[in-house]
């Protein structure tokens, strides 16, 4: 069964924490992509990469970074946690081309306090 | 401009039932793709359906139905026989592109209740 595994459930932090939140697909996908979804306001794109050592920043990609060292591996930086990026964290993965949507990791639930 | 317009925030349902889920969108691109997820209460986004710009049917996988009505700018998904397991949020997406990328955009989700 394919997947796209996110490290944490439930993430818990203090204000100013760096922050690394986790994606690990395994299904040799090219795309890789972070969102973060709040009430009212759906899913918003955070970073996307179309390749290893690729990025591009996406609709809200303030105090936030990324880094792809390797194609399986998808990882999102808070470099500093703010009480407003308190949210839900959703990782997803896609093969280039093709018209299939994407394959979506089970989420991080980040609480900063 | 909003991209995706889901004005349903939530619907009700009768077991059994058929259901639509109302989505328009905004784009000039004539190359577009359009996207039902559905996202129950464990937070996984499960893709349902996929919709091409060009396709001249409504695409359809299983219960689920996309009735594209290109002129109108609406893709709404169609649930049949609705079933307890379909209680869920429900967000529609397009892909266009932007950039020299494609961008995917989700609307704000419509969380459907299915009664017994």
């Amino acid at each position: 069964d394919v997947k796209v595994t996110q490290s944490s459930r439930y993430l818990v932090k203090r204000t100013g924490e760096k922050v690394f939140l986790e994606c690990v697909q395994d299904m040799d996908h090219e795309n890789m992509f972070w969102y973060r979804q709040d009430p009212g306001l759906g899913l918003r794109l955070i970073y996307f990469s179309y390749d290893v050592k690729m990025k591009e920043k996406g609709d809200i990609p303030e105090g936030y970074s990324v880094s792809r060292e390797k194609k399986e591996r998808f990882s999102l930086i808070l470099e500093s946690a703010s009480t407003n990026q308190t949210s839900m964290y959703l990782c997803a993965s896609k093969p280039r081309g093709g018209s299939g949507g994407y394959t979506f990791g089970s989420g991080t639930r980040l609480t900063v306090v | 401009a909003q991209k995706i317009t889901q004005t349903q925030p939530g619907m009700f349902v009768q077991e059994k039932e058929a259901v639509t889920l109302d989505c328009t969108y905004d784009t000039s691109d004539q190359s577009y793709g359009l996207f039902w997820y559905k996202q129950p209460s464990s937070g996984e986004m499960i893709f349902l359906i996929y919709q091409g710009s060009y396709d001249e049917q409504n695409a359809t996988e299983g219960r689920y139905s996309l009735n594209f009505q290109k002129a109108r700018k609406s893709a709404n998904l169609v649930i049949s026989a609705s079933q307890l397991g379909d209680s869920a949020m429900y967000f529609c997406a397009m892909r266009e592109p932007s950039g020299g990328y494609q961008k995917v955009t989700f609307g704000t989700g419509t969380k459907l209740q299915v009664i017994p």
